[in-house]
């Protein structure tokens, strides 16, 4: 069983037109993340939810709209997609450990998403 | 504020030679520091990790330091293989009034030839 799973792998779509991109886990953690790696490799945290709850938003479009009915499952709507979308979104999980002061992520296998 | 520094890439290497990627970090407080790899096509994962200073994260060959007075976490294997060849991250964990949030290093390529 993957214990990260996301769909679909691939997704190539025209300007303006709205995706979604689902992921779950079934790690039992607590918390899930998004992830945007662009063509340079470079890794930025997007979203992160606590038990259905956001608590991290790094600043990022609107258009971009994370949604978690359940702590499982966590997905990414984007409206109104753009060029600059295009990238690899990989959905992340980790039972936090703050006393230990360590949180291992564990990914997906990404999403990668191209805007023509 | 927190950052993580890594050497540019991509590291061009022959089978069983000695490999360094280096990697420092700004950060206040005591952080603990990890290295994840991503071979082609797929996620990260975590390679190794060190929770304090002086600590050694070390798995698969590879191993790295965890150095306090010179904020560095430098990934090192004596004997690479072809498979070995991936991206590699250095990545610091913070805690932020909202919880977690990892900060990753820029990557760096290897690719090892036989």
């Amino acid at each position: 069983d993957t214990a990260v799973s996301q769909t679909p792998k691939y997704l190539v779509t025209q300007m303006g037109n709205d995706k979604s991109i689902k992921c779950e886990q079934n790690l039992g953690h607590d918390t899930m993340y998004w992830y945007k790696q662009d063509s340079k490799k470079f890794l930025k945290i997007m979203f992160s939810y606590n038990n259905k709850e956001l608590i991290i938003n790094e600043t990022v479009p609107n258009r971009f709209s994370p949604k978690s009915p359940d702590k499982a499952h966590l997905n990414l709507h984007i409206n109104s997609l753009e060029l600059g979308d295009s990238a690899v979104y990989f959905c992340a999980s980790s039972q936090e450990g703050v006393l230990s002061g360590a949180n291992v992520l564990t990914f997906g296998a990404g999403s990668r998403l191209t805007v023509l | 504020g927190d950052s993580v520094t890594q050497m540019e890439g991509p590291v061009t290497l022959s089978e069983e030679a000695f490999l360094t990627i280096n990697c420092t970090y700004t950060a206040t407080g005591y952080p603990s520091l990890f290295w994840y790899v991503q071979y082609p096509g797929e996620g990260l994962q975590l390679l190794l990790k060190a929770t304090k200073a002086d600590d050694k994260g070390s798995n698969k060959g590879f191993e790295a330091t965890y150095r306090k007075e010179t904020t560095s976490f430098h990934l090192e294997k004596g004997s690479v293989q072809v498979s070995d060849s991936a991206v590699y991250f250095c990545a610091l964990p913070r805690l932020n009034t909202g919880g977690f949030k990892t900060i990753f290093g820029a990557g760096t390529r290897l690719f090892v030839k036989a």
